[in-house]
């Protein structure tokens, strides 16, 4: 009962360069979300996908970008690395919310500095 | 104002006490109302929904108060293992509504 799988679970990349992290999740869910986290600033809303093929931006899109090809993954793309984007980074998925009480469930985190 | 309002703490309480916790939103439009925990640097894990008549899970007991808008959290008989932070969740539930507003947790400390 894997739910939500993010890779990779650490990550130390150099300015400027780029990377992708991948979510996947195994409940079918329609939505899916990513987030980082920082101290002090609770989980800020990236971009997110409301179905297959369909993504939009969230609070803090600048600098990434996502991809949703398949119902069952939602990837994370850095282009060119900055230190600002030094982060814990969380994805989510959750059925579409027009269902009341319907929560989001989350994967385990990435880690990620950018040196 | 934010969206979705925490008292930061930390709480610390001693073993087996109760302690509560309140979160306030501003949208009275909201419907789904969550409370998640998390553990230092790791993901937010779902404690409980919370649902309009009030709900328990153990020593965990929920509340909606939509006159003024606030959800609570009750923990009774406090273990070291509660010791964690603990996540407002809000969300309008509307069709198509992707915005889960998150607070930024209130932190528990349960001491022995």
């Amino acid at each position: 009962n894997a739910g939500v799988t993010q890779t990779p679970k650490f990550r130390v990349l150099k300015t400027g360069q780029s990377m992708t992290l991948l979510c996947a999740q195994d409940m079918n869910h329609e939505y899916m979300y990513w987030y980082r986290q920082d101290p002090g600033m609770g989980l800020r809303l990236i971009h997110y996908s409301v179905g297959e093929g369909t993504t939009a931006k969230g609070e803090v899109p600048d600098g990434y970008n996502v991809s949703r090809l398949k119902k069952q993954n939602f990837l994370l793309g850095l282009e060119s690395a900055a230190p600002s984007q030094t982060s814990v980074y969380f994805c989510a998925s959750s059925p579409p919310t027009g269902r009341h009480n319907q929560p989001q469930h989350f994967g385990d985190g990435t880690r990620l500095s950018i040196l | 104002r934010k969206e979705v309002e925490q008292d930061p703490g930390p709480f610390n309480v001693p073993e087996g006490a109760t302690v509560a916790f309140n979160c306030t939103y501003s949208n009275s439009a909201s419907q789904s109302f969550f409370w998640y925990r998390q553990d230092c640097r790791k993901e937010p894990k779902l404690l409980m929904s919370v649902y309009s008549s009030g709900n328990e899970d153990g020593r965990f007991t929920a509340q909606l108060n939509r006159a003024s808008q606030y959800i609570s959290l009750l923990i009774r008989d406090s273990k070291l293992s509660d010791s964690a932070t603990y996540l407002c969740v809000v969300n309008t539930g509307a069709s198509g509504t992707y915005k889960y507003i998150f607070g930024t947790g209130t932190r528990l400390k349960v001491l022995a």
